[in-house]
Formats: structure tokens, sequence, C-alpha cells
């Protein structure tokens, strides 16, 4: 089972634009990561908040930015939109110190 | 740098038959390895994984196999299902990195009834 949601679904956007994604947790999970995919590549990590904290990044501008709020929700914000940014972005939650994520069904981002 | 590869984009097996999916990986520090199954339009899916203590785990009809001094693993799948038709990734992660996962490209899996 995985129990994380993802939301929106598809989201069309334009270049300079901002957007912010969604995620909530599988219940339990107070670890959150957040993971881009671009077409035809495996997902590639933005960065993991644990208890509300930035808890590693990966190689992400920061115009990429994050929050988990105190019900380990968590949302990922991306400012001055680049076409580049077209991916599916996943949200996967996982227990402290846990070798499993459980992930989400993503949202679909276009940038035009 | 692409430190988690799987070279195979795609692979056709006949329904009964063995699949075998290969990652290698190059950061000597990653102890723990994953693998995902992934239908369109869905995340990926836990399937299996291995700590680097291990050389072998398995679980029914699937089952990783790691050769550290390779830097290798492998999944295997037996016996092939057409339900099993799916990407597969493979994931890798670090303790000392914070579990950061590191994904593999994909392979690209089709059983053929």
């Amino acid at each position: 089972e995985t129990g994380v949601t993802q939301s929106p679904t598809h989201l069309i956007k334009t270049r300079g634009q901002q957007v912010t994604l969604r995620c909530s947790s599988q219940s339990g999970h107070n670890t959150v990561s957040w993971y881009q995919q671009a077409l035809g590549q495996g997902p590639q990590f933005i960065f993991q908040y644990y208890r509300e904290e930035e808890n590693g990044r990966g190689n992400f501008p920061p115009r990429f930015s994050g929050l988990q709020f105190p019900n380990y929700s968590s949302e990922l914000n991306v400012n001055a939109l680049e076409l580049d940014d077209s991916a599916l972005y996943l949200c996967a939650s996982s227990y402290p110190q846990g070798n499993i994520q459980y992930f989400g069904a993503g949202t679909r981002l276009s940038v035009l | 740098d692409q430190q988690v590869k799987q070279n195979s984009p795609s692979l056709s097996v006949q329904e009964g038959r063995i699949s075998i999916l290969n990652c290698d990986y190059t950061n000597s520090m990653f102890d723990y390895f994953l693998w995902y199954k992934k239908y369109p339009a869905e995340g990926p899916t836990f399937l299996i994984s291995i700590s680097s203590i291990k050389d072998k785990n398995e679980d029914g009809r699937f089952t990783v196999f790691l050769n550290k001094s390779a830097k290798h693993l492998s999944l295997h799948i037996v016996p092939s299902q057409p339900g099993d038709s799916a990407v597969y990734f493979c994931a890798a992660s670090a303790v000392v990195a914070g579990n950061q996962f590191y994904f593999g490209t994909g392979t690209s899996l089709t059983v053929i009834p």
C-alpha cells in the first residue's frame, strides 16, 4: 500500500510562471522526498524533508523550494519556470531512517 | 553523472520463462538497493530490496542478486507473467548520504502471452 497522494495530476504553465505541487504522505511517515522524472529518464532527487526541515538536496537550483507541514504533508514550489522543467514530479514518503520510499502517482507538469 | 545504470531500455520475454533485469552502479558507498515497478499513469511501486551485507534476497517469484565486487545487481522474475509487463527501475542509496535514492533509467519489460 502506498497512501501517498499528489495534486494536481496534470498542470500546464508558461515559461516564467511559478507553480506549487502538493503531496500528502502515507500515514505514519514523517519523511518526504521529491523527485523529477524527465521523459525517458529515471527519477532525479530534488530534496528531502524531515520534521519540517530540509534534510538533503540534489543538484537543483534554488528556484526549486519546498515546505513540510506539521501534518507531514508537503509542497514543492518552482519559480521562474523554464521549458526544461516539464516533467513528472514524484513525491515519496518513508518512516524516519526507513530504507523504503513509497511513491505517489505524480504530477505531470508541462511548461509552454 | 549517472551513478546507477540500466543499460537495457527494453526486454521481451515469453510467459513462463525467466526475466532477468540488470543494473550497474559506480558508487561504492551505496549500501542499499531496491527495485521498483512502474505502470503507466502510476507512481513507482516498491518490489524488492537488498542490503549490501547480503548477496541474495528472494520474495516469491522475485529474486535480487547483488555482486558488490562487480557493482552489479540483477532482478530475476520466475515464472514471468503478462501482469509483470511494466517499467522496472533500479535504485541505490547510502546511509551516509541520508538515504537519497539514485535511480537508473529503467527497463521496459514486456511479457508475451
